[in-house]
């Protein structure tokens, strides 16, 4: 079974400052992860994701997020936060070990909240 | 522009009546999917569909039904058998890839579901 978890419910950083949210997963072969990004009574926008290679993965709007295999995590950071920023962030997993076709399955999103 | 168009917005339903939720996407997607959001819970996943005529129970299918007549159309109704109805839904789609689908779901902006 394909499992993920956001260990924070609300991250507060000022603005300027560098900002991580927290993502682990657990499958049982190799993963494909995603960050997505939740504005007020939006839809999720996608903004990242890690398939196979660099453990560095760069994405939109300045975010990027480091993927560690030992450790089964994949943290979402950005150098320098904005208010602009403040949303609801969302990791996904999908178990590429999963024989046809499987879903994703999401946590259960971390609040960001950008102070100016 | 392509994308994924959700209607209506806002939507109420009466004791006993059942209510359906539109989906459409202009992506060529062959799949599609419906997601129920509630506060805190994150995104559980009620039906899929990979191709047309054919869908899949996700976590919390009770209560609810969907048809897929045509590629770009994954209409979700809510079944007067749904107890507890009032969430924000959301409806997303991605490509398959032969099953093994590494690329990223889009999202549509949701519909919110309350009780009169």
């Amino acid at each position: 079974a394909q499992s993920v978890a956001q260990p924070e419910d609300q991250v507060n950083v000022a603005e300027g400052n560098p900002l991580t949210v927290k993502c682990t997963y657990s499958v049982s072969g190799n993963p494909y992860l995603f960050w997505y990004v939740q504005y007020p009574n939006r839809g999720l926008q996608f903004l990242l994701k890690y398939i196979t290679g660099d453990n560095l993965v760069k994405g939109s709007y300045g975010f990027e997020a480091e993927f560690n295999k030992s450790q089964t995590s994949f943290h979402l950071k950005k150098p320098s936060a904005l208010v602009s920023d403040s949303a609801l962030y969302f990791c996904a997993v999908r178990d590429e070990a999963n024989s046809g076709y499987s879903t994703l399955t999401f946590g259960k999103g971390t609040m960001l909240l950008v102070s100016p | 522009d392509g994308g994924i168009t959700q209607s209506p917005k806002y939507l109420f339903r009466k004791e006993g009546q059942n209510v359906t939720l539109s989906c459409e996407q202009n992506l060529n997607h062959d799949a599609m999917y419906w997601y129920r959001q509630d506060p805190g819970q994150g995104l559980r996943l009620i039906y899929y569909s990979q191709i047309v005529n054919d869908f899949q129970k996700g976590d919390i299918a009770e209560g609810y039904s969907v048809s897929r007549e045509k590629k770009e159309s994954f209409p979700l109704t809510v079944t007067s058998a749904q107890k507890n109805p009032t969430a924000f839904y959301l409806c997303a789609s991605s490509t398959t890839g032969g099953g093994r689908s590494n690329q990223p779901q889009h999202f549509g902006d949701g519909t919110r579901l309350s009780i009169l």
